[in-house]
């Protein structure tokens, strides 16, 4: 299985600031990267795809880059909605596999 | 609007068999264009891809669940379901259904349903 390690764990920040979330796959997965964010007691909400396709409706100040086995998903300028859960996934190869998950919490 | 819907047991007992199905409405399910999956979530943990299907009934199964699971496709219904027999502790989760586009990555999720196992 390819292991996908995700960075930090856990994160605080004040509306406005720049954050970048970190994940490593065990092997090269190209571009078969995703990003999700996850609210409680929500399901997870797609926000990337292919390591830097943003979705439709997503905003503009997340942005996902990377390819191999490094990438990032950036939030330009936080806003109180981003405060959130984010997982990443690989999904390369099966079994699909997802970081541990990065808590995003208000300063 | 696409729309998933989990249902099933919300309890099972140890060692019995865990079925869920995902009612898929606004879209077909037949359609070549998608895949269809299950991921779960055991309580405040991370998440766990089970396993994909296409509407012609391949399927795509995490190994770490062995032979316990089962997905299958009834495109009569626009429906979908999972099967994970020998149910232990460890399976409690939320359960959640989704669509996958070219079968990579979820863009429709259903809100999710959590199974307890428990006696």
């Amino acid at each position: 299985d390819i292991q996908i390690t995700q960075s930090p764990s856990s994160l605080s920040a004040s509306v406005g600031d720049r954050v970048t979330i970190t994940c490593r796959a065990s092997q090269n997965i190209r571009t078969y990267l995703n990003w999700y964010q996850q609210k409680p007691g929500k399901a997870p909400n797609l926000l990337i795809d292919a390591a830097s396709s943003l979705q439709s409706g997503v905003p503009s100040r997340f942005r996902g880059s990377g390819s191999g086995t490094d990438f990032t998903l950036t939030i330009s300028s936080l806003q109180p909605e981003d405060f959130a859960t984010y997982y990443c996934q690989q999904s390369y190869s099966t079994p699909y596999t997802f970081g541990q998950g990065t808590k995003l919490e208000i300063k | 609007q696409l729309q998933l819907q989990e249902s099933g047991p919300g309890l099972v007992k140890p060692s019995e068999t865990l079925s869920l199905t995902c009612t898929v409405s606004g879209g077909s399910i037949s359609s070549s264009s998608y895949y269809w999956g299950w991921i779960r979530q055991p309580p405040g943990k991370e998440l766990e891809w089970i396993g994909n299907i296409y509407y012609s009934g391949t399927t795509y199964y995490n190994p770490s669940l062995n032979s316990r699971v089962t997905i299958s496709v009834d495109t009569s219904q626009n429906q979908f379901s999972l099967k994970l027999s020998s149910v232990t502790a460890a399976d409690t989760a939320v359960y959640y259904c989704t669509r996958l586009p070219t079968g990579y990555y979820s863009d429709y999720w259903g809100q999710g349903t959590l199974v307890t196992v428990s006696s």
